[in-house]
Order: structure tokens, then C-alpha cells, then sequence
């Protein structure tokens, strides 16, 4: 069975920095782009990072780019976010999925908030 | 990047259809054949719907279709069910702006 488990979510004051973690299973982790989106309260799905299968290759959306990096580590099968320079714009449920910028993201974790606050 | 357009909301009896509209540009849903629909239901995790524009995930009924002609792409709930009541976002990649959801349509079943 496919699994996603984000972590790292909490409370963050503006500036500050966090590292989201979404731990994979059930699937070979190595062989498939990952992502992360975001959902903001009252707001819609932002897609936020893609990175390739090898780690080779990553993407972000303007909004985060030089603040967010996305990365993964195939020997954990686990891929990160790290979030600095946070703002309260950040704030949203942020969810990791199977899949990269060509879409068809068919497995998604549960989801991890993340609240910027002062 | 902004994100492609949807209706804020849609929406039809039980049995009926109802179809969301996702309007991008050449650069994005007009440029590529990459444009994928997600369910949400507030509270859970999203699921995929659509994928490729048109391709149906295994598990999803075919009561759910997915077109695109020019630069908009539609998906169609046919045999419109209480429980098809969610969130529906579309999504395309967008070259070089990488990728973009849509701003979500929320279908309500009457």
C-alpha cells in the first residue's frame, strides 16, 4: 500500500524557517518525481516544488523560489521542503504527492499545517 | 504564474451532468497535453481524477471525463451523485512557469 507521511508542520513566527519531511513507502521511491502543494484556509490548491526521481532536477513557483528548496533523499525515501524567510502568506496545509510537473499526482499525504505567526 | 480559471462554483441534481471549464493560455493548458483533475473534499486528501486531459485513473468511474479544445479544458460528471460533491481542481503544466492548479470549482449537488 502506497504511503505519504508529511511532518515538521507547527507554529513559525514571520522569517523564521522549517523543514517538512514526507516519508514514502509502498512504492519504488527512487523511480518517481516528487511534489509539494499547499492549501490555504479559504483559498485553492498552490503547487509549491517538483523534483525529479534522481533529485537531478528541481522546481518551484515563483512565490517560494529563494526562500523554499525542495530536495529527497532515495537511500530514506523521503523527500524535504525547507522553508525560510517565512511569511504569513505561508500559511497553509502543505501536502506531498506522487508525481512531477506533468501532473497525474495519483497518491497524496495527509498533509502538514504550517502556521506563520507572529 | 496565474492560475488557470475556473468557475467558483457548479452545479445539478442527482442523474444530471454537470461540466467545470479550466481556461488557461497557449503557454500552459493550449501548449500541452498535460492537464490533470483533482477531487477534494474539505477535510481530506485530494484525488486524482483525471490525468492527460482525458485518461481515467483505475477506480474512477467512468462518470468522469476530461476534454480540452484550444487553450480550455473541461471535465464532465455524468450521472451527477451526492457524494460527487467536492472541490474539483484542474492543473497543467506551463513550461517554463513550470506548473499552475486552477482556482477550484465547487460542485454542489442539488
Amino acid at each position: 500500500e502506497v504511503q505519504l507521511l508529511e511532518s515538521g508542520g507547527g507554529l513559525v513566527q514571520p522569517g523564521g524557517s522549517l523543514r517538512l519531511s514526507c516519508a514514502a513507502s509502498g512504492f519504488t521511491f527512487s523511480s518517481k518525481a516528487m511534489s509539494w502543494a499547499r492549501l490555504a484556509p479559504g483559498k485553492g490548491l498552490e503547487w509549491v516544488s517538483s523534483i525529479s526521481d534522481t533529485g537531478g532536477s528541481a522546481y518551484h513557483a515563483d512565490s517560494v523560489k529563494g526562500r523554499f528548496t525542495i530536495s529527497r533523499d532515495n537511500s530514506k525515501n523521503t523527500v524535504y521542503l525547507q522553508m525560510n524567510s517565512l511569511r504569513d502568506e505561508d500559511t497553509a496545509v502543505y501536502y506531498c504527492a506522487i508525481g512531477g510537473r506533468y501532473g497525474g499526482w495519483n497518491s497524496w499525504g495527509q498533509g502538514t499545517l504550517v502556521t506563520v505567526s507572529s | 504564474q496565474s492560475a488557470l480559471t475556473q468557475p467558483p462554483s457548479a452545479s445539478g441534481s442527482p442523474g444530471q451532468s454537470v461540466t467545470i471549464s479550466c481556461t488557461g493560455t497557449s503557454s500552459d493548458v493550449g501548449g500541452y497535453n498535460y492537464v490533470s483533475w483533482y477531487q477534494h473534499h474539505p477535510g481530506k486528501v485530494p484525488k486524482l481524477m483525471i490525468y492527460e486531459v482525458s485518461k481515467r485513473p483505475s477506480g474512477v468511474p467512468d462518470r468522469f471525463s476530461g476534454s480540452k479544445s484550444g487553450n480550455t479544458a473541461s471535465l464532465t460528471v455524468s450521472g451527477l451523485q451526492a457524494e460527487d460533491e467536492a472541490d474539483y481542481y484542474c492543473s497543467s503544466f506551463a513550461g517554463s512557469s513550470n506548473y499552475l492548479f486552477g482556482t477550484g470549482t465547487r460542485v454542489i449537488v442539488l
